[in-house]
């Protein structure tokens, strides 16, 4: 067990729609990492926020955004929801500073996009 | 290339070692991490290696990183069915930010 929880579980959605992932960070932990896990392959990142603004940005277009709130627990809202969105999106905190800048994941939301 | 690489899958017998294989693309990485993925779950990590390691062991897992190569290895000492699961290994690069580059993973099946 992490302490980091995500919500929902499983989504079903439409393409075209938009919809919003969440995260819980574990008590203390400042950054979150958002990353993305299309069926067989490893997980790509998304962004991440530090101290509620964005602290880095992978190749994602601009409909893939999000919010970390004061209490350091997140949201992902992706815009215009494509087939290929379909995918795995994990969450992972961190406490920035410490020398391992070790992550820690979440179970993971499972997004399907008919 | 931009790609950290792993094998597909790794198959041993309960009781034998596994060694799991990757080549990352950085040479300034500063972290390197190994963490398990079972059906349906989020990321374990597993342990991790400071890039001025050669080795790191952790009771049964042995990790050997050699900088020259960028290869990173993971073994598994007396493998046990429930050791069964996606390995991946992952390089925190020497950028600003604090995003890890994850391969594609490595299936181990164990055979009891």
């Amino acid at each position: 067990e992490t302490g980091v929880t995500q919500s929902p579980t499983h989504l079903i959605k439409t393409r075209g729609q938009q919809v919003t992932l969440r995260c819980s960070s574990q008590s203390g932990h400042n950054t979150v990492s958002w990353y993305q896990q299309a069926l067989g392959q490893g997980p790509q990142f998304i962004f991440q926020y530090y101290r509620e603004e964005e602290n880095g940005r992978g190749n994602f277009p601009p409909r893939f955004s999000g919010l970390q709130f004061p209490n350091y627990s997140s949201e992902l809202n992706v815009n215009a929801l494509e087939l290929d969105d379909s995918a795995l999106y994990l969450c992972a905190t961190m406490l920035a500073g410490v020398r391992t800048d070790t992550q820690y994941f979440g179970p993971g939301t499972r997004l399907t996009v008919l | 290339g931009e790609d950290v690489e792993q094998s597909l899958f790794l198959s041993v017998r309960e009781g034998d070692s596994s060694v799991i294989n990757c080549t990352y693309t950085d040479s300034s990485s500063t972290y390197l991490y190994w963490y398990k993925q079972e059906p349906g779950a989020g990321l374990q990590l597993l342990t991790y290696i400071f890039s001025n390691m050669d080795m790191k062991q952790d009771q049964r897992l042995t990790v050997l990183l050699n900088k020259k190569d960028k290869h990173l290895s993971l073994r598994i000492a007396d493998t046990q069915t429930g050791d069964s699961a996606i390995y991946f290994c992952a390089e925190r690069r020497n950028t600003g930010r604090r995003a890890l580059t994850f391969g594609s993973g490595t299936r181990l099946q164990v055979q009891p």
